[in-house]
C-alpha cells in the first residue's frame, strides 16, 4: 500500500535562516514524488517533482528537495526562507506501477517570522 | 496553457438541500480530473476520479456523486446534504497518458453546510 508521512505538523524558521520540511513515503514499484503549496483558502500550487533522474530537484520560488532511496524521502528545501514563504505544504506520491491514485501527505504548516 | 475553474467560490446550504459544484478546465483535452475534500486545513481526501466521459470511479461511500457529462468538465453532486460536507472542495487535472502524474488544482468551493 501506498503511503506519505510527513512527520511535523508544524515548521517554525525565522526569515533568511534554510527551512526543511520532511517527507517519508512507501510505494510499491518506483516512485513518482510532489511537493505542493497552499496559502490560504486557495487550492494547491505544484511546486516540483521527482520522476528519474538527478536526486536534487529544483522547483519554484526557490525551493528545491532531495530523493534518497535509501531512506525512502523526499524533504522539501529552501536555503533562505521569506515571510511570503508562510503557507500548508503537501507531500504526494504515485508507484509507477499503475493506477491514478496520487496519496497526499496530512501537510505540514510552515511559519516564518520576520 | 492549461486552467481549471471551479465555481461557484463560496457557497452556504441548509441540512437535506440539494449540491452541484463544476469544474471545468480549458487547454487540454482527455484530461483526468479529480474531486477532493480538505477539512480543516489539513489533508486531502480523495473522492472520486475520472478517465474520460461518464467514467467514474469512487474513492469513499458517501451520500456525494460525480458525473463528467463533457471531457473537461466534471460535477459534484448530492441529493441532501449532511452537515459533514462541510469542506473545501477542489478538483484537479492531470494529463491522459502513462506519464500522467502531476496534478494541477482548481481554487477550490468552500462549501458551508448549516
Amino acid at each position: 500500500a501506498q503511503s506519505v508521512a510527513q512527520p511535523e505538523d508544524q515548521v517554525n524558521v525565522a526569515e533568511g535562516n534554510p527551512l526543511t520540511v520532511k517527507c517519508t513515503y512507501s510505494v510499491s514499484g518506483n516512485p513518482y514524488l510532489f511537493w505542493y503549496v497552499q496559502y490560504p483558502n486557495r487550492g494547491l500550487q505544484f511546486l516540483l517533482k521527482y520522476i528519474t533522474g538527478d536526486n536534487l530537484v529544483k522547483g519554484s520560488y526557490g525551493f528545491e528537495a532531495e530523493f534518497n532511496k535509501s531512506q525512502t524521502s523526499f524533504h522539501l528545501k529552501k536555503p533562505s526562507a521569506l515571510v511570503s514563504d508562510s503557507a500548508l505544504y503537501f507531500c504526494a506520491v504515485r508507484g509507477d506501477t499503475g493506477g491514478f491514485k496520487t496519496i497526499f501527505g496530512a501537510g505540514t504548516r510552515l511559519f516564518v517570522k520576520a | 496553457s492549461q486552467t481549471i475553474h471551479q465555481w461557484p467560490a463560496t457557497l452556504v446550504q441548509p441540512v437535506g438541500s440539494p449540491l452541484s459544484l463544476e469544474c471545468t478546465v480549458e487547454g487540454t483535452s482527455n484530461p483526468n480530473l479529480y474531486w477532493y475534500r480538505q477539512a480543516a486545513g489539513r489533508g486531502l481526501q480523495l473522492l472520486f476520479y475520472s478517465v474520460g466521459i461518464g467514467q467514474i470511479s469512487s474513492e469513499v461511500p458517501q451520500n456525494l456523486s460525480a458525473s463528467r457529462p463533457q471531457d473537461r468538465q466534471f460535477i459534484l453532486s448530492s441529493k441532501k446534504l449532511l452537515l459533514s460536507d462541510s469542506g473545501f472542495y477542489l478538483c484537479a487535472w492531470s494529463a491522459s497518458g502513462p506519464r500522467q502524474e502531476t496534478q494541477y488544482f482548481g481554487p477550490g468551493t468552500r462549501l458551508l453546510v448549516l
